[in-house]
């Protein structure tokens, strides 16, 4: 059974503080997608990025930056100069294998940023 | 293009009653999910659905049903509500032959007394 584990319930810092949220991961599928999105107070999910298991490159958009090391199974997401804004609950989710047919998500438990201003 | 919608956003049920929830989307996706949210558990998957008039049970299927009678419409039935089926849902879709990303609504927030 796949398993997402983000160990960091909460954490809160201070503007413009860099901040790195982590992820780690159990899987039997050679082939497989991590996901990161971002859940703000208002309620929805909005996705971040999708990294595939074959692609170890670490990927920067703007503040937001993610390292993927599939050696420690680990898929981390950092924000740079974190904003107010930044404030939300953040997810990490695991796709199932090809082979399963529904390709559902398995999603840890949210890590909640709080960034005071 | 609306993306994914959900019907209604907020309700509020006793126990007993029932009631439907609807999940549309308009980006012609063959696969469709309803998860459910609860503190500190992150999303659980109901049921799914990979294709027009096909679902199945998910991890959490209990005291759910599901019917996908078209293919931009996925419906969560709940026939007899009770105070555990509190929760946000959430319905998902993704395109076959994707690389998985799923779209989501924005939730539906269940309250039952």
């Amino acid at each position: 059974a796949q398993k997402v584990t983000q160990a960091q319930t909460e954490i809160s810092v201070v503007e413009k503080e860099d901040v790195t949220l982590d992820c780690v991961y159990e899987t039997r599928d050679t082939t497989y997608y991590l996901f990161w999105y971002k859940q703000p107070p208002s309620g929805e999910l909005v996705f971040l990025i999708r990294r595939n298991s074959f692609d170890e490159q670490n990927e920067i958009s703007g503040r937001y930056s993610w390292n993927f090391q599939k050696s420690t199974s680990s898929f981390n997401f950092t924000i740079t100069a974190s904003q107010v804004v930044d404030s939300a609950v953040y997810f990490c989710a695991l796709s199932e294998g090809i082979d399963t047919g529904r390709r559902a998500l398995t999603f840890g438990s949210g890590t909640r940023l709080q960034v005071q201003p | 293009n609306a993306g994914v919608t959900q019907t209604p956003k907020f309700r509020v049920l006793k126990t007993g009653q029932s009631m439907t929830l609807l999940c549309a989307q308009d980006m012609n996706h063959e696969y469709m999910y309803w998860y459910r949210q609860d503190p500190g558990m992150g999303l659980r998957l109901i049921h799914y659905s990979v294709g027009e008039g096909t679902t199945a049970k998910g991890e959490v299927p209990d005291g759910y049903n599901v019917s996908r009678l078209k293919k931009q419409n996925f419906l969560l039935g709940l026939e007899s509500a009770a105070p555990s089926q509190t929760s946000v849902y959430f319905c998902a879709s993704r395109l076959s032959g994707s690389t998985d990303t799923q779209y989501f609504g924005p939730g539906t927030r269940l309250t039952v007394l």
